[in-house]
């Protein structure tokens, strides 16, 4: 089967970092994106890694071990517009992407 | 990166009809895709149009139900037919930039929320 495990949600302090993990069980693998969501609003990418390690972007990084089958998306210096639904997806061949359930940041002033 | 409208915004149907989305992008790609999503909830891939041959639908989702068009690089429609309560949902469209320097980015409109009474 394939299948995307993240948090269902997470709360942190506006200031503060957060990590998001997932982890992947798919029958096929060549990269972890991660998407952002506001409500009401349509998916925007963040961040792909392909091989393993870290990417960097601005605030936000991303980290993939192919060997445990996990990435996590961290988030530095939140701010309330941060707010938002958060999700990995597996990308597949012809391009593809699995999603996961999403997790939701609450952030806190 | 690139640009996608659809349309309609948003519509309310009576169960029995149809309804097709549209969804336009600003430049000429070969991958489009067509979710469906619950508020609240993950996005679901309905099926793969690629120009120039048949989409590929995902398991659960047939032709008949979801008949899509592909006619050209830059446009896209997707019908939901013979429409019932349980098709109420966002109906989204992206894209996906590849190449070389991509980065396997999807791209996606704005969502059609459909509500079917």
């Amino acid at each position: 089967g394939q299948s995307l495990e993240q948090p269902s949600e997470v709360t942190a302090v506006e200031g503060a970092i957060v990590q998001i993990n997932c982890t992947y069980q798919t029958s096929g693998f060549y990269g972890l994106s991660w998407y952002q969501q506001h409500d009401g609003g349509a998916p925007t990418f963040l961040s792909y890694n392909a091989l393993d390690g870290l990417e960097e972007t601005g605030r936000f990084s991303s980290f993939l071990s192919r060997s445990d089958s996990y990435g996590y998306l961290l988030l530095q210096e939140l701010q309330m517009k941060d707010s938002a639904s958060y999700f990995c997806a597996v990308r597949k061949g012809n391009y593809q992407l699995i999603w996961g359930a999403g997790t939701k940041l609450i952030i806190k002033p | 990166s690139a640009v996608i409208s659809q349309k309609p915004s948003r519509d309310i149907c009576q169960r029995g009809t149809s309804l097709t989305i549209q969804c336009q992008v600003d430049s000429q790609v070969t991958m489009m895709f067509w979710y469906r999503q619950q508020p609240g909830q993950s996005l679901t891939l309905i099926a793969t149009a690629n120009q120039g041959s048949e989409a590929t639908y995902e398991s659960g989702f047939v032709i008949d139900k979801f008949p899509i068009s592909r006619p050209n690089l830059t446009f896209s429609t997707l019908t939901v037919s013979n429409m019932s309560p349980e098709d109420s949902s966002i109906y989204l469209c992206s894209v996906a930039k590849t190449g070389a320097s991509s980065t396997d980015t999807q791209y996606f409109g704005p969502g059609t929320r459909l509500t079917v009474l």
